[in-house]
């Protein structure tokens, strides 16, 4: 069964600091990876996606990712963080060989903290 | 600007009430999703459905069933709430899974 894991459950960083968030897969197959990003109270937004193509994705808000096939990670980064970034973070993982229905599968969440 | 919305932020229910929560797309989607957000779990799919009166369970069905009369709307039902199903509650549709999913703001549940 596919998976997706979240390395770091919390992440702390100062302000204008370049932030990086792991996410990690298990999937022999071809996949689509996604990052959302929850802000306290609010449902989830989606940050960006890999579908195919250049392996560097980026996305809204600055942020970046880089899917790595023989590493089976998606991780997100952004070289300066601001304090609006401050959110959980979520990788998703979809394995495309079921039809337009199919579940995407989540991770656990990277709470990202930003220190002035 | 498109939406998904959870008729409810807040909602507090005694044990044993039947719960309903609502959710509303405008964006025509054939696809919806319920989940649930609990610390340290991620989200955890409880129902979808990809077309009008179909459904499916996800991950975590047991105490939960769903209604889905008309495209736009997706319920789900708590039979018979119970306190170890305090959580938050998302909904989400999609056109297809490559444009990833639209998630409403949530309806957290407390049951006492």
């Amino acid at each position: 069964a596919q998976s997706v894991t979240q390395l770091d459950s919390q992440v702390p960083v100062f302000e204008e600091a370049p932030v990086e968030l792991r996410c990690n897969y298990s999937s022999s197959v071809s996949v689509y990876l996604f990052w959302y990003v929850q802000y306290p109270n609010q449902g989830l937004q989606l940050l960006l996606k890999y579908l195919s193509g250049s392996t560097l994705v980026k996305g809204i808000n600055g942020f970046e990712a880089e899917f790595n096939k023989s590493q089976t990670s998606f991780h997100l980064r952004k070289p300066s963080v601001h304090i609006s970034d401050t959110a959980e973070y979520f990788c998703a993982v979809y394995r495309g060989l079921w039809s337009s229905a199919s579940k995407i599968i989540f991770g656990s969440g990277t709470r990202l903290s930003i220190r002035p | 600007d498109v939406k998904v919305t959870q008729s409810s932020r807040y909602l507090v229910k005694r044990t044993g009430e039947k719960v309903f929560l609502e959710c509303v797309q405008d964006m025509d989607h054939e696809n919806m999703f319920w989940y649930r957000q609990d610390p340290g779990l991620g989200l955890r799919l409880i129902y979808f459905s990809y077309d009008v009166k179909m459904k499916e369970k996800g991950d975590i069905p047991e105490g939960y069933s769903v209604s889905r009369e008309k495209k736009e709307r997706f319920s789900l039902i708590l039979e018979s709430a119970s306190t170890n199903q305090t959580s938050m509650y998302l909904c989400a549709s999609s056109s297809g899974t490559e444009h990833g999913y639209t998630f409403g703001s949530g309806t957290r549940l407390t049951v006492v």
